[in-house]
């Protein structure tokens, strides 16, 4: 059964801080992983990852993948109230498997 | 252009009781995907839809099923409701299909907050 665990389940900083935010995973045909912000109802798509040690970057945001040790790092630097929100992982296997696996979030709280 | 559309927004029934959450997806977009989310349970997979068919059903009972129309819209249903169906139900539609190797970003919903009494 593929699996998706994430860390920390929450996390509280004050603005500017940076974090960091982790992603493993368990999937038999690995095609790709996902991260999604979800601040409170609709998740809204960050970065799809496929390739190993290659680094997606959106403004404050980055993400990297390493497929040999089976994880995923989601960066965010200086952090704003904005950022809160729950960030979501998924992995996506590769064909024969038509679905998600989801991890079940970090919840990150930034305060002023 | 217009985003994925849910409906209803919130709903609450009874034990027994059945229920029909809908979807409509961006326009072009084929794949419609379903997902359950609760507290503790974090976001899982219901089922997918392409085309009409169903392709993957994720572990859930035999109560919760679906359907894709022609127009792509879908639609979930529910019966014999139980009180642990109380959830967050999110639809995510992607112009193609999971697995396809070439899925690219999901685009969610708002969802259907259902409250099992």
């Amino acid at each position: 059964e593929d699996k998706v665990v994430q860390s920390p389940l929450s996390l509280v900083v004050h603005e500017g801080d940076t974090v960091t935010l982790n992603c493993s995973y368990e999937v038999t045909n690995f095609r790709s992983l996902l991260w999604y912000k979800q601040e409170k109802k609709a998740p809204t798509f960050l970065f799809m990852l496929t390739s190993s040690g290659i680094e997606k970057k959106s403004g404050r945001l980055s993400s990297i993948l390493d497929k040999k040790e089976l994880f995923s790092i989601l960066n965010i630097t200086a952090t704003q109230t904005g950022d809160s929100a729950v960030y979501l992982c998924a992995v996506e296997p590769g064909a024969g498997s038509y679905q998600l696996t989801f991890g079940k979030g970090t919840k990150l709280s930034v305060i002023p | 252009k217009a985003g994925v559309t849910q409906t209803p927004r919130y709903l609450i029934k009874t034990r027994g009781q059945q229920v029909t959450l809908s979807c409509s997806p961006i326009s072009g977009h084929r794949s419609v995907s379903w997902y359950q989310q609760t507290p503790g349970q974090g976001l899982q997979f219901l089922f997918e839809y392409f085309s009409e068919t169903q392709r993957n059903k994720g572990n859930f009972p035999g109560r919760f099923s679906g359907r894709q129309f022609s127009n792509s819209r879908s639609e979930m249903n529910v019966s014999t409701l139980e009180l642990g169906d109380s959830a967050l139900y999110l639809c995510a539609s992607s112009l193609n299909p999971l697995g396809s190797g070439n899925t690219g970003e999901l685009f969610f919903g708002e969802g259907s907050r259902l409250t099992v009494l």
